[in-house]
């Protein structure tokens, strides 16, 4: 079993839809979570940070933690042609310039106008 | 924001001969930076850490003699691919993390795509 598993996708809404992606885990130790999202060809870029269990709100843009199912979650509301992108979450067992992330494999969304 | 800069952004380069990846941070030190390579429609792959001052840090599996890390100061780590072979062609990406008290914030750079020929 992979440490970080993520849907595979590909993902295709229409443009204003919910759109939700997520990310199971294995290692109870992680405890920083964050979702990347990265355009073809371009470095990732991130979108949200969270510690440990609960939710986190900015813009369109909503992440969840349940660390009790190991499972993070990841909600864009009123979807955009813009936001089409493949979506990675990352993990990381300790805060600090030195910590090493672990990615899952992404997931790549589509948003039809 | 932070931002992480690489250079070349595209690079082609023969079969055999070697090629330098920069990766600069531009507003911030950077003492560890992460070098890590990415396959079409994959996920990155952490290749190694690099440590400002000291030898960087392989996984398992990554060649050092091949992927050799220079993190010569606290705003510049190199990646330079030894003896290229086409398998090597990839996207290398590199990022560093800014080490705010609150959190874990890593920027990536903007990656750069190597094909060996």
């Amino acid at each position: 079993q992979k440490e970080v598993e993520q849907d595979p996708g590909p993902l295709s809404v229409p443009e204003g839809a919910i759109v939700s992606l997520n990310c199971t885990y294995s290692n109870s130790a992680f405890q920083y979570f964050m979702w990347y999202r990265q355009y073809s060809r371009k470095g990732p870029e991130l979108l949200m940070y969270t510690y440990s269990s609960g939710n986190k709100e900015d813009g369109r843009f909503t992440a969840q933690v349940d660390k009790s199912s190991k499972y993070i979650s990841l909600f864009i509301r009123d979807s955009q042609p813009s936001d089409s992108a493949t979506y990675l979450c990352a993990m990381s067992l300790y805060t600090g310039a030195n910590s090493k992330l672990t990615f899952g494999k992404g997931i790549t969304l589509s948003v039809r106008p | 924001g932070a931002v992480v800069s690489q250079h070349p952004s595209w690079v082609i380069c023969k079969s055999g001969t070697s090629v330098k990846i920069e990766c600069r941070s531009l507003d911030f030190q950077a003492t560890t930076m992460f070098w890590y390579r990415q396959f079409p429609k994959q996920s990155l792959m952490l290749m190694a850490t690099s440590n400002e001052g000291s030898k960087a840090t392989y996984e398992q599996g990554v060649e050092k003699d091949k992927f050799l890390i220079n993190h010569a100061s606290l705003t510049l780590s190199t990646l330079t691919v030894t003896s290229a072979h086409p398998e090597d062609s990839s996207f290398y990406i590199c990022s560093a993390s800014q080490g705010a008290p609150s959190g874990n914030t890593i920027y990536f750079g903007e990656g750069s795509w190597l094909t060996v020929v």
